[in-house]
Order: C-alpha cells, then sequence, then structure tokens
C-alpha cells in the first residue's frame, strides 16, 4: 500500500500569502491528486493528473511535482481558500488519501 | 450535468447488514467506472471499493474485502454498496463518485452502533 504524508496538517495564512502544502508518497506514483472540502460538504476535485485544474478552480492554484513528491500551490492566499485538502494517489491498489491538510484564514 | 445521489443510510447494529444505493444521471453510466470513498466523523477520506463498466472486475482496500460488495444496474444507472458485518469503524458517511473521483455524491450516513 502506498502511505501518503501530507504537510503540514494545519496551517494558517493570511491573505495575499502564498501557501503551498506538500504530499509526499512511500512509493513512486504517476500522478497525483487534489481535493477540497468545506466543512459539511462533500470533497470537490480541484487538481487532477498532478497539474492540470478542475473546472471553475481559480488560476492562483497549481500543482506541481513527480515520482514521491507532489504540492498544491496557491500564489495569493484568498478567505474563500480556507478549506482543507487532500491528495489521492490512483497509480496502484488500494487508492490512497492523504490525511488532509486543514488551511486557515490568519 | 452530472448528478449522484446516495441513499440507503441509516442506524444499524454491528454485525448486521446495510445496502447504500447511488443513482447517477447526466453522463453516460455504463461507460464510467465508479467507486464508493467513505469518511468517518472529523476524519479524513478513504476510497472503499471501484467496480468496472461492466461490473466483472471490483477492487477492495482490506479494511471491508470479503465483508462490503459493490455491484451496479448500468440499465437503472445505480450504484450499490452491500454491506455485512458491519462493525462500530464502518461509521462514516459513505459517498459515491466516478472512479477518476471527477464527480461525488452528497454522501450517506450510516452509524453503526448498538
Amino acid at each position: 500500500e502506498i502511505v501518503l504524508t501530507q504537510s503540514p496538517t494545519t496551517m494558517a495564512a493570511s491573505p495575499g500569502e502564498k501557501v503551498t502544502i506538500t504530499c509526499r508518497a512511500s512509493s513512486s506514483v504517476s500522478y497525483m491528486h487534489w481535493f477540497q472540502q468545506k466543512s459539511g460538504t462533500s470533497p470537490k476535485p480541484w487538481i487532477y493528473d498532478t497539474s492540470k485544474l478542475a473546472s471553475g478552480v481559480p488560476d492562483r492554484f497549481s500543482g506541481s511535482g513527480s515520482g514521491t513528491s507532489y504540492s498544491l500551490t496557491i500564489s495569493s492566499m484568498e478567505a474563500e481558500d480556507a478549506a482543507t485538502y487532500y491528495c489521492l494517489q490512483r497509480s496502484s491498489y488500494p487508492y490512497t488519501f492523504g490525511a488532509g491538510t486543514k488551511l486557515e484564514l490568519k | 450535468e452530472v448528478q449522484l445521489v446516495e441513499s440507503g443510510g441509516g442506524l444499524v447494529q454491528p454485525g448486521r447488514s446495510l445496502k447504500l444505493s447511488c443513482a447517477a444521471s447526466g453522463f453516460t453510466f455504463s461507460n464510467y467506472y465508479m467507486a464508493w470513498v467513505r469518511q468517518a466523523p472529523k476524519k479524513g477520506l478513504e476510497w472503499v471499493a471501484t467496480i468496472s463498466t461492466s461490473g466483472s472486475r471490483t477492487y477492495y482496500p482490506d479494511s471491508v474485502k470479503g465483508r462490503f460488495t459493490i455491484s451496479r444496474d448500468n440499465a437503472k444507472s445505480s450504484l450499490y454498496l452491500q454491506m455485512n458485518s458491519l462493525k462500530s469503524e464502518d461509521t462514516a458517511t459513505y459517498y459515491c463518485a466516478r472512479h477518476v473521483m471527477d464527480a461525488w455524491g452528497q454522501g450517506a450516513s450510516v452509524t453503526v452502533s448498538s
């Protein structure tokens, strides 16, 4: 099983601040996928195939990485970005998610 | 518009069974692998099952293998999750999703408690 380790677990960012969330895999994966979830709602696809933004995702978000190290970056934090972000690998079964990164507005 | 609507959740005693359903619309259901993902209260996401387009292939993590069965009815555009021998640790919101997880339902709450 591929274990995904997200960091940080929680963080707070000020409006306009750059944010980076990392996801490290215990074995190499082909792509990483990211989801945004706000309290009481279903997860939303956010970034797929490592760097492609899902429909409606602002272009201040970006994704990058390869092999065992991936990241999600927000170039300039906005209030609406406060949420929990999860990474997911679908390269091999069992599919696994990271534990999540809770991003709060400072 | 892609829609996935789960139903069948509820309170069930440990050791008993429950079957979840997911009604799909807005896309050609039979062309897509489908999946179930769950989220325990205040916890992260866990993949639970995947089924191929025809239903001939299914995949599960060890945590539910042998207890849960994913199935589908392409004629009804419906996905199912039969959950047997339920445990307290199966308490979660269960989401129906397209396999590539580009579309999710609103979730069905399952509570396993005596």
